[in-house]
């Protein structure tokens, strides 16, 4: 595609229930993103993958949070026994390289809401 | 610690009132200082890199400008379509993730 597309774009879930959040980065780019925006807040970051591994999980905010990525292209973020405070929008994004020195491409979110 | 600030919160603008956002930051040995537009609903698309002071670039009534504690964003007769939220952010040292600032909220009015 031409674009970092995210799916699905909304997730309404129950306090307690897993979720999974889908990004499929643009072809070819190596490096992949995940990061967390709340209401009011910057974007935090979450992990960061070089192909298939991840070198850098330090923003994973708890055990109850992973990801994976497979074929060096699409990318899951799961989220297990989900609490309130998980809800916002969560945003991928890629980049050719992931050396540091580029521009991050974003998709447009999931926008996680649990009650 | 690595860091970065972004003001004002927010900024409220006429037509052609031309102004600054400013973004401070502390690291230790830039890659790149970014700023983005983020509109609502949307994920933020990018609109400068700047790699060294003295730096500049330009896009339109934008201009981002670059010392080695900040980095402004000047807006020159800005239009009600600028309204929208300008990130800054910054890789540096052994990180290759984006580091990024809370924001600034533009509102431009007619």
């Amino acid at each position: 595609g031409a674009g970092v597309s995210q799916s699905p774009s909304n997730k309404v879930t129950e306090k307690g229930k897993d979720v999974e959040l889908r990004c499929d980065p643009i072809s070819g780019h190596t490096a992949l993103y995940w990061y967390r925006q709340s209401l009011g807040q910057g974007l935090e970051f979450l992990i960061y993958f070089q192909g298939n591994s991840a070198p850098d999980k330090s923003g994973l905010p708890s055990d109850r949070f992973s990801a994976e990525r497979t074929g060096g292209s699409v990318s899951t973020l799961t989220i297990q026994r989900t609490q309130q405070e998980d809800s916002a929008v969560y945003l991928c994004a890629s980049s050719s390289r992931g050396a540091g020195d580029e521009k991050l491409f974003f998709g447009s979110g999931t926008q996680l809401s649990v009650l | 610690e690595d860091q970065v600030t972004q003001s004002p919160e927010a900024l409220r603008l006429q037509e052609g009132e031309s102004s600054s956002l400013n973004c401070s930051y502390t690291v230790s040995g830039l890659r790149g200082l970014f700023w983005y537009r983020q509109d609502p609903g949307k994920g933020p698309e990018f609109l400068f890199t700047l790699y060294s002071a003295g730096e500049e670039k330009e896009k339109e009534r934008l201009k981002a400008t670059l010392t080695k504690k900040e980095s402004f964003l000047h807006i020159t007769a800005p239009k009600p379509e600028d309204s929208a939220t300008y990130l800054c952010a910054f890789s540096g040292g052994s990180n290759y993730k984006l580091t990024f600032g809370k924001g600034t909220l533009l509102t431009v009015n007619p």
